[in-house]
């Protein structure tokens, strides 16, 4: 069965500083899609990003990174200068095919706290 | 403005009374779905729905119901909630079901059941 590991439970940086958070996923799937989402604590869900397997390119948006490697099966994501406002809980997911459609797996979650 | 709407947000219940939470959206997507986040565990899929009179469980059904009489409507039903349904609810939908297009996830339902 497919499923989604973020191993780190929470994370505490200071502003300023680089974290990433890592995601480990397991699939049977020739084809997939990665995601990540962001939780603050207002309690919304926030898309972040959606990476397929066919494409191993790295992504970088502003602050945000994500490093996808189908070697290790890892798509870790990085926030360099964090900010307080980045304080969240950030979830990586993993499309499931099913026989009609997909479906998200989710990791258990990464929180993120940033001290000023 | 294109939107996932849940109603309630926040909901006191107790053992055993039926209750509904609803779900709707106004982007004509065909695919929706609804998940529960417990701490430790992430999001599971509840059920889904690929289009209107489709419906499928997912990984928790147990205790749940769900209908999709409209495209933009797609209720979950707890017949008789239990303390172990206390959880925060999301509901989901995006285009079509058939390539995993970004999900747009509506606000969330904290339900706690006494």
């Amino acid at each position: 069965a497919q499923k989604v590991t973020q191993a780190q439970t929470e994370i505490s940086v200071v502003e300023k500083e680089d974290v990433t958070l890592d995601c480990v996923y397991e699939t049977r799937d020739t084809t997939y899609y990665l995601f990540w989402y962001k939780q603050p604590p207002s309690g919304e869900l926030v898309f972040l990003i959606r990476r397929n397997s066919f494409d191993e390119q790295n992504e970088i948006s502003g602050r945000y990174s994500w490093n996808f490697q189908k070697s290790t099966s890892s798509f870790n994501f990085t926030i360099t200068a964090s900010q307080v406002v980045d304080s969240a809980v950030y979830f990586c997911a993993l499309s499931e095919a099913l026989e009609y459609g997909n479906k998200l797996v989710f990791g258990a979650g990464t929180i993120l706290r940033v001290k000023s | 403005e294109a939107q996932v709407t849940q109603n309630p947000r926040y909901l006191i219940t107790v053992t055993g009374k039926k209750l509904t939470v609803t779900c709707s959206q106004n982007m004509n997507h065909e695919y929706m779905s609804w998940y529960r986040q417990d701490p430790g565990l992430g999001l599971r899929q509840i059920y889904y729905s690929m289009n209107v009179e489709v419906t499928d469980k997912g990984d928790v059904p147990e205790g749940y119901k769900v209908s999709r009489k409209e495209k933009r409507n797609f209720p979950l039903i707890l017949e008789s909630p239990s303390p172990n349904q206390t959880s925060l609810y999301f509901c989901a939908s995006s285009p079509q079901g058939g390539l995993p297009y970004e999900q747009y996830f509506g606000p969330g339902t904290r339900l706690t059941v006494t």
